[in-house]
């Protein structure tokens, strides 16, 4: 069991343009998050899948923010003209629906610097 | 949505020292964490409390779900459990809302 990776773990764009993400969760588990952090808050959810269904969205994410998760496997979140309101921490967390308990597991993280 | 408190927003220690943590939730929950962010950011899972009490080493946590809240204990305290710890939890019911987190309480152990 490798845990949740993210790739890459920093990205510093510019405005205006796009930037996408990668979140590998852990094999089997079937639930995948997105979480947006910034300076001094804590995480804010934004978006979730069971397996390759997209289930919920919070109104944090607007128009320009699309996930997929075509397989059912890992998942991508681009955001499109990007602002400097976008920079923050991207976080992404898996979960089993296959064990009792509904814990979250955490990936490093993707900084997104917009300048 | 549901709502999350924790307290004290930050706390100073020494070494050796003993803290308690506080997180009130205003709803029912089938998922309560806590998780300790390390300086790079990453979440390190601590407790997975919906309700009952658990310990891991010096770590220890209590969830009283009837009176919606819960304790995160750490005892002798080391320099090493420095960071921000969070409490986050999941609405009972709510279908797939995601983990809501409080703002965090800053510990900050000195040698």
């Amino acid at each position: 069991d490798t845990g949740v990776s993210q790739n890459p773990r920093h990205k510093i764009t510019k405005r205006g343009q796009n930037v996408t993400f990668r979140c590998d969760p852990i094999s089997e588990h079937n639930r995948l998050y997105w979480y947006r952090q910034t300076l001094g808050q804590g995480p804010e959810f934004l978006t979730y899948f069971q397996n390759e269904a997209q289930l919920e969205k919070s109104r944090l994410l607007s128009d320009r923010f699309s996930a997929e998760r075509p397989k059912g496997s890992f998942s991508t979140l681009e955001i499109q003209r990007t602002e400097q309101g976008d920079s923050a921490m991207y976080l992404c967390a898996s979960s089993s629906l296959a064990g009792a308990t509904y814990e979250q597991y955490f990936g490093p993280g993707t900084r997104l610097t917009v300048t | 949505g549901i709502q999350v408190e924790q307290s004290p927003p930050d706390l100073i220690l020494q070494e050796g020292a003993n803290s308690t943590l506080r997180c009130n939730f205003s709803d029912s929950v089938n998922n309560l964490q806590w998780f300790h962010q390390n300086p790079w950011g990453q979440l390190i899972n601590l407790f997975y409390i919906p309700s009952g009490t658990k310990q891991n080493g010096r770590l220890s946590a209590t969830t009283v779900a009837t009176e919606r809240y819960s304790l995160l204990y750490i005892s002798s305290s080391q320099t090493t459990d420095s960071g921000v710890y969070f409490c986050a939890v999941e609405r009972a019911g709510g279908g797939a809302d995601g983990l809501t987190f409080g703002k965090g309480t800053h510990l900050i152990i000195q040698p």
